[in-house]
């Protein structure tokens, strides 16, 4: 079945950093696209950012409220992916899921808990 | 962007009956090369994270009860519970992932009568 054990979040000031964490087990993650997606408190699903195997390219697509501010990479060697969230906003607030796609399909499979980001002074 | 639209935003449903949500698309997420449309419904219950139900648009995922069913094609697509179930109560959201951004429909919220 695999899992993602997500890490990092907490509380964070307006303008400032934080790095999450997204370990995998139980699947192949080097053969797997990796997604963030978030979720604001009481809200919907949002779609964060992907990026493909290295033997696809490694190639990186963010959505538009974190360009530029956002950067996910990946670890194959330690199956762990990873998101680089700088200057922080309010609207960042959210549970951070990371996921990976279904290999061969794209659909996203939510295999872990995910980790509370809050951006509050 | 692809934009993502369900309808509608809740639905309550008596034990037993029929539940559909509709989502549309903005534009047709049916790649023509392998006849495949680039969509997913998910399933997301209070306190836990989504649960992939079907990709392809109406493929269902392992384990999803067949009481269940994804359908459409190019922009509208529909997911159908035949005889709601009270474990069924939940936020049902559409996807596609024909380009990014993947874009997310906003969630159907889905309660008992």
């Amino acid at each position: 079945e695999g899992q993602l054990v997500e890490s990092g979040g907490g509380l964070v000031e307006p303008g400032g950093s934080l790095r999450l964490s997204c370990a995998g087990s139980g699947f192949d993650f080097t053969n797997a696209w990796m997604n963030w997606v978030r979720q604001a408190p009481g809200k919907g699903l949002e779609w964060v950012g992907r990026i493909k195997t290295n033997s696809d390219g490694g190639t990186i697509d963010y959505a538009a409220p974190v360009k530029g501010r956002f950067t996910m990479s990946r670890d194959d060697s330690k199956n762990t992916l990873y998101l680089q969230m700088n200057s922080l906003r309010s609207e960042d607030t959210a549970l951070y899921y990371c996921s990976s796609l279904k290999i061969g399909v794209g659909a996203t499979e939510f295999r872990g808990q995910g980790t509370l980001v809050t951006v509050s002074s | 962007d692809i934009v993502m639209t369900q309808s509608p935003d809740s639905l309550a449903v008596s034990l037993g009956e029929r539940a559909t949500i509709n989502c549309k698309s903005s534009q047709n997420i049916l790649y023509s090369s392998n006849n495949k449309n680039y969509f997913a419904w998910y399933q997301q219950k209070p306190g836990q994270p989504p649960k992939l139900l079907f990709y392809w648009a109406s493929t269902r995922e392992s384990g999803v009860p067949d009481r269940f069913t994804g359908s459409g094609s190019g922009t509208d697509f529909t997911l159908t519970i035949s005889s709601l179930q009270a474990e069924d109560v939940a936020v049902y959201y559409c996807q596609q992932y024909y380009d990014t951004p993947y874009t997310f429909g906003q969630g159907t919220k889905l309660e008992i009568k």
